[in-house]
């Protein structure tokens, strides 16, 4: 059960997009569309923004987005606002009825 | 509204146990797995383990196997996650974390688990 593969960071402009890809195995993101995204910021518990690849909970804004593509899943958050400086997660089912996070990506608003 | 609120923090000494508590309010206990997930201080995420109310099934991360409990108690709509042989790297913030099969929306606000001799 290793960690899915984030970058350790990413950054953006306000009014820009980024994507943060997530890389697992067949084991997991390749078998499933079962992977959802977390935003956590300083000092709080993790807020679920996206599931089921590309589902967003409702009061979740239109900027984030999903998708998957093979063993990789990736989050493109555009028009990038200042309150999205956070840590982002994915997380994704996994062989054996277990989960799998993402060692998570830092964004950075410039 | 779902609520979830966990117990105190705790400091134990290595080779010690602790039992962290989640009390779930808003949703009919027995509906939804109920999650366990450790984030060591300036770390990411890692899922520990589930267990399903309803039947008591639980399935446990390798890494924590033979050392991680978790458990449900229907009559208080409580659950449990008890980590033992504590060593200095469970030093964590501990999260219960609950919601549909394939999400978790609703999350504990964390306990503080501090190893230290």
């Amino acid at each position: 059960q290793s960690a899915l593969t984030q970058p350790a960071s990413v950054s953006g402009s306000p009014g820009q997009s980024i994507t943060i890809s997530c890389t697992g195995t067949s084991n997991d993101v390749g078998s499933y569309n079962l992977v959802s995204w977390y935003q956590q910021l300083p000092g709080k518990a993790p807020k679920l923004i996206i599931y089921d690849v590309s589902k967003r909970p409702s009061g979740v804004s239109n900027r984030f987005s999903g998708s998957k593509s093979g063993n990789t899943a990736s989050l493109t958050i555009s028009g990038l606002q200042a309150e999205d400086d956070a840590d982002y997660y994915c997380c994704s089912y996994a062989r054996g009825s277990t989960w799998v996070f993402g060692g998570g990506s830092k964004l950075t608003v410039l | 509204e779902v609520h979830l609120v966990q117990s105190g923090a705790e400091v134990k000494k290595p080779g010690a146990t602790v039992k962290i508590s989640c009390k779930i309010s808003g949703y009919t206990f027995t509906d939804y797995y109920i999650h366990w997930v450790q984030q060591a201080p300036g770390k990411g995420l890692e899922w520990m383990g589930l267990v399903d109310p309803e039947d008591d099934e639980t399935i446990y991360a390798e890494k924590f196997q033979g050392r991680v409990t978790i458990t449900a108690d229907t009559s208080t709509d409580t659950a449990y996650m008890e980590l033992s042989s504590l060593r200095s790297e469970d030093t964590a913030v501990y999260y219960c974390t609950t919601g549909a099969r394939t999400n978790w929306p609703h999350w504990g606000q964390g306990t503080l688990v501090t190893v230290s001799s």
